[in-house]
């Protein structure tokens, strides 16, 4: 069964540093989104990605981060200086088009930053 | 704005117990809701679509329910067991994006 999937599942850094974390979406899969989930808190949404560009993004989503399709498969998200604050659980979603498609989740790529 | 809301945010039952989920929504104006299942530090599992068109969807001993002019859903859970220990996360989707409720926590007990 087609599947998400993210690297790295679990990613230390200092303070200050930049992260890059990946994503492959399922193939005929259209719709791109990341959300974010802070340890015992809500999933949340950060940025939702269509057609090569961002089609909607949070309040969240500042201009610490980024997002981007390097290559046709790969979706990442790039969060620039890194805060303590920025420690979570970062999700990768994807679906296909069409208003009534099904989400699909990857397992996670954890972020802690000390 | 969308708000979701998922009552109870904690439950601990027996097992074997029958069970039902609540997951309320502010904005009606859906095109579907989504049920998940999350273990501890793990990813969201897709237990069951239900289209705005539809009333229930079933899987095995899920049913999921919807009713789109009060806003309401229920995951009913039969006959539980151990293994259904988890988080359960419903998500609506509109015009805007996926939204999530903070989730149910269940823990069934031998």
């Amino acid at each position: 069964e087609p599947e998400v999937t993210q690297t790295p599942s679990h990613q230390v850094t200092q303070m200050g540093q930049e992260v890059i974390l990946r994503c492959v979406p399922i193939s005929n899969h259209l719709y791109f989104y990341w959300y974010r989930q802070i340890l015992g808190q809500k999933v949340e949404f950060l940025v939702s990605f269509y057609n090569n560009e961002i089609s909607e993004k949070s309040e969240i989503f500042d201009d610490q981060f980024s997002v981007e399709r390097p290559d046709g498969s790969n979706f990442t998200l790039k969060i620039r200086s890194t805060k303590l604050e920025d420690s979570a659980m970062y999700f990768c979603a994807s679906r296909p088009l069409g208003n009534t498609g099904e989400l699909f989740f990857g397992e996670g790529s954890r972020l802690t930053v000390l | 704005k969308q708000e979701v809301t998922q009552i109870p945010a904690a439950l601990s039952v027996p097992e074997g117990e029958n069970l039902v989920l609540n997951c309320s929504f502010t904005d009606s104006a859906i095109y579907n809701l989504q049920w998940f299942r999350q273990d501890p530090g793990k990813g969201l599992t897709s237990l069951l679509l239900i289209q705005s068109s539809q009333r229930e969807q079933t899987s095995g001993r899920l049913n999921a329910s919807l009713d789109k002019s009060s806003g309401r859903s229920t995951l009913y859970i039969a006959a539980s067991q151990p293994g259904d220990s988890a988080t359960y996360l419903c998500a609506v989707r509109g015009s805007y994006i996926p939204t999530f409720g903070r989730g149910t926590s269940l823990i069934v007990h031998p």
